[in-house]
This record gives C-alpha cells, sequence and structure tokens, in this order.
C-alpha cells in the first residue's frame, strides 16, 4: 500500500480553469515534494518544503503555486495551464529532507490540459 | 554538475536468470547514489542507496547494487529475475549543485520474459 496518498487521481482541466493537486502522508515526515513525470521520462523536481517551508522553487512556472499547509499536506494550486503541462504529478516526502533519506512517493495524479 | 547515465533504454531476461541493470555517475567528491523502481501506473519506490561504507549495497525485493568507484558505476543486479521484477529502473544521485537535491537518469525498462 502507498503510504503516500494523491487526489484525484486523474484530473482533465482546461487552460482556462483553476483547480488543485493534493497530497497527504501520514508517517511524520517533515519533507515534501512535488516532481512533475513526462511520459517514459525521469521525475523532475519541482518543489521542496521542509518543516512546512519552502525550500527549493526549481524555476516552476507561476502557474503552479505550492502551498503547505501543514506537516501531512501539501497542496499544488493549478491556474492557466498550457497542453504542455500535461504529465503525472508526483508527490514525495522524506524524514526531514537530507538528501540521503528514502523518499517516499505516491501513486500520481495524471493531468491533461485541454 | 553530477549526473547519472542509464546506457540501455530497455533489458529483456529470461526468468530465472540473473538480471543486470546499469548505471554510471559523474560526480565531484563522494557520490550519494540510489536506485529506485517505478511499476506501471505506479508511483517511484526507493531500492537501495550508497552513501559510504561496504561497495556491495544489499536492498529491497533481492535487489543488490554493486559501488565501483574506479569505473565509476553503481549496477542495480538481482541473481534470479521474477516476472514482476518487469518494471522501470531510475538510477539517482546526489546533486550538490545551486540545490541539494537528487536527480534521476533517464530510466531503463526491464522485461523479464516468462
Amino acid at each position: 500500500d502507498t503510504e503516500v496518498t494523491q487526489t484525484p487521481k486523474h484530473l482533465v482541466m482546461g487552460m482556462t480553469n483553476k483547480k488543485s493537486l493534493k497530497c497527504e502522508q501520514h508517517m511524520g515526515h517533515r519533507a515534501m515534494y512535488w516532481y512533475k513525470q513526462k511520459a517514459k521520462k525521469p521525475p523532475e523536481l519541482m518543489f521542496v518544503y521542509s518543516y512546512e517551508k519552502l525550500s527549493i522553487n526549481e524555476s516552476v512556472p507561476s502557474r503552479f503555486s505550492p502551498e503547505c499547509p501543514n506537516s501531512s499536506l501539501l497542496n499544488l494550486h493549478l491556474h492557466a495551464l498550457q497542453p504542455e503541462d500535461s504529465a503525472l504529478y508526483l508527490c514525495a516526502s522524506s524524514q526531514t529532507g537530507i538528501v540521503n533519506q528514502p523518499q517516499h512517493f505516491g501513486d500520481g495524479t495524471r493531468l491533461s490540459i485541454l | 554538475a553530477q549526473s547519472v547515465a542509464q546506457p540501455e533504454d530497455q533489458v529483456n531476461v529470461a526468468e530465472g536468470n540473473p538480471l543486470t541493470v546499469k548505471c554510471t555517475y559523474s560526480v565531484s567528491g563522494n557520490p550519494y547514489l540510489f536506485w529506485y523502481v517505478q511499476y506501471p501506473n505506479r508511483g517511484l519506490q526507493f531500492l537501495l542507496k550508497y552513501i559510504t561504507g561496504d561497495n556491495l549495497v544489499k536492498g529491497s525485493y533481492g535487489f543488490e547494487a554493486e559501488f565501483n568507484k574506479s569505473q565509476t558505476s553503481f549496477h542495480l543486479k538481482k541473481p534470479s529475475a521474477l516476472v514482476s521484477d518487469s518494471a522501470l529502473y531510475f538510477c539517482a544521485v546526489r546533486d550538490m549543485g545551486r540545490d541539494d537535491k537528487i536527480i534521476f537518469g533517464k530510466g531503463t525498462r526491464l522485461h523479464i520474459l516468462p
């Protein structure tokens, strides 16, 4: 069973819509991550939160807006996305964010932009 | 910049035979190396890591990897392949550039033939 839960599993939205992706973990982890994965490609890091503070933003366009309301939850707010933003969005968590710690991934939200 | 290379897009192995998935790295300093596996329609799962210590690292599901400093390699191995091992395998390395994070190789698709 996946210990990191992502909702929804699938999302189809138009370019003018606003939607949010949600991620939840109950392992007591204090670091959470958003990755973008295109088909048959490796995941690309977007954001990292460590102790509920944004610690890494990989120069992601402002149409993606992360939020970490508490240590268990991570949201990704989407607005005015482009067709090239269609991808699998993966959430992950690790104990404290130190790089040598394994990351635990959710099963992702498959996003399609019409 | 740190990087990993996975020279094979796909590896085919008969069930019961040993398998090897190759990874080479390029880093300045001591490498932190990881293997993750992604099954269809799932997120990534951590298999094993090398930070320091024994060159032979044992991980989940019977997998192991050998760190070879002279050849800058970190190949993933298993003595006897199962059909259920068929998946996408990613090698990853710590990148201590602008942000301290891991970056993934392009991935190798492993097919275990019954």
